[in-house]
Parts: C-alpha cells; structure tokens; sequence
C-alpha cells in the first residue's frame, strides 16, 4: 500500500500568516494515464471532510484562491497564502493511483 | 441540494453484523463510483471500500476483506454496507462518499460501536 506522510501534524498559526503543509508519498503517484490524483481535504471541527484540491494543484468549486496545492512525484505541499480563521481544522492528503485508496495522516491546523 | 444519508449505525457486539445504508439525494449518485470511509474516534480517515457505477467492481482495504460487502442499488439512489465478524477495531464513524476522481460529496457518518 502507498504510504502517505504529512507534516507537521500540529500547526498554529497567526491570522493573516501563511501556512503549508508537506505530503510526502512512499512511491511516485503518478498513474499510467501520467496523472497525478493527489487530494487534499479539509475537515472543520465537528464536520465532515470536504474536498479542496484535486489532481495535485486543481481547486474545487467554491475553494478559496488562498488554498494551493503543488508537488510532483512523491513530494507534495499544500499552502494556505493568509490564514483565516474559518481554515481551523484538519487537512488530509489523499492518493487515488493505486487501491487501497490512502489517507495521511492529518494535519491540524490552530489559530494563535 | 446534495445529500447523502447513513443510517444503520448502532451498537453491536464483537463478531456480531450489521447494515449500514446511506440514500442519495440531489444528484444522480449512479454517475459516481460510491465509497465507504471511515474514522475511528479521535483518528484520521481510513478508506474502506468502494463500487463502481453499474455495481460489478467493488474493492475492498484488507483488514475488511471477507468481512464486509459493499453493494448499490442504482434504481433507489443508494449504497450499502454489509458487515459481518465485527471486531472492536471496526469502531468508527463511518461515511460514505460519491467519487469523480475527487470526494465530491460526503454523508454525516453513521456510529458503529462494536463492544460487549
């Protein structure tokens, strides 16, 4: 199974500052087809997850512009340009190349 | 609006079974592969199984292989999940979510608490 690790897995963070968040993958995800279905979701306290990114860097409809992903291969970030505080919760990265579908383990993300 | 549903969720005793359903609303959920996540107390999403639109390629993560069925019924907008042997680690929330290549829309979850 592909492994998926994130860091770091707490992360305050002042009104207005950036953030970001490393995803780092056992094997290269990219598929046979040369995609890379690397997600990330967030999941608010008490809510289910939603979607944010998908295909590595593509937002979501209704995703805010502050919310950007990048990455290649085995490597990849997520980056939040001024935190807000509705961005309070937990961010998963998320690999669809191989089954099992895998999840890492999650980042919490607090407001100083 | 998009919704999706679960219901079924209980308490149960190890070994014992349960069923859980999860209805479909506001969007045609036979366009979508359909999956089952959950999320133990406390912990991180764990993928579970998933169908394919028609029903006919289903996969499964291991430690719930033998144990749990996944299936759909297309003409009523909804998936099930059929568990059977339940062991205390099966404890969770469990979602079920509609897949295009991206979770597009997520349910509730329903609680499956297996304990004696």
């Amino acid at each position: 199974d592909i492994v998926l690790t994130q860091s770091p897995l707490s992360l305050p963070v002042t009104l207005g500052q950036p953030a970001s968040i490393s995803c780092k993958s056992s094997q290269s995800l990219v598929s046979s087809d040369g995609n890379t279905p690397l997600n990330w979701l967030q999941q608010r306290p008490g809510q289910s997850p939603r979607r944010l990114i998908y295909g590595v860097s593509v937002r979501a409809s209704g995703v805010p512009d502050r919310f950007i992903g990048s990455g290649s291969g085995t490597d990849f970030t997520l980056e939040i340009s001024r935190v807000e505080a509705e961005d309070a919760g937990v961010y998963y990265c998320l690999q669809s190349t191989q089954w099992p579908h895998t999840f890492g383990q999650g980042t919490k993300l607090e407001i100083k | 609006e998009v919704q999706l549903v679960e219901s079924g969720g209980d308490l149960v005793q190890p070994g014992g079974s349960l069923r859980l359903s999860c209805a479909a609303s506001g969007f045609s959920s036979n366009s979508f592969w359909m999956s089952w996540i959950r999320q133990a107390p406390g912990k991180g999403l764990e993928w579970v199984a998933h169908i394919n639109e028609p029903g006919n390629d289903k996969y499964y993560v291991d430690s719930v292989k033998g144990r749990f069925t996944i299936s759909r019924d297309n003409a009523k907008n909804s998936l099930s999940l059929r568990m059977d042997s339940l062991r205390a680690e099966d404890t969770a929330l469990y979602y079920c979510a509609a897949w295009s290549g991206v979770y597009n829309y997520w349910g509730q979850g329903a609680l499956v608490t297996v304990s004696s």
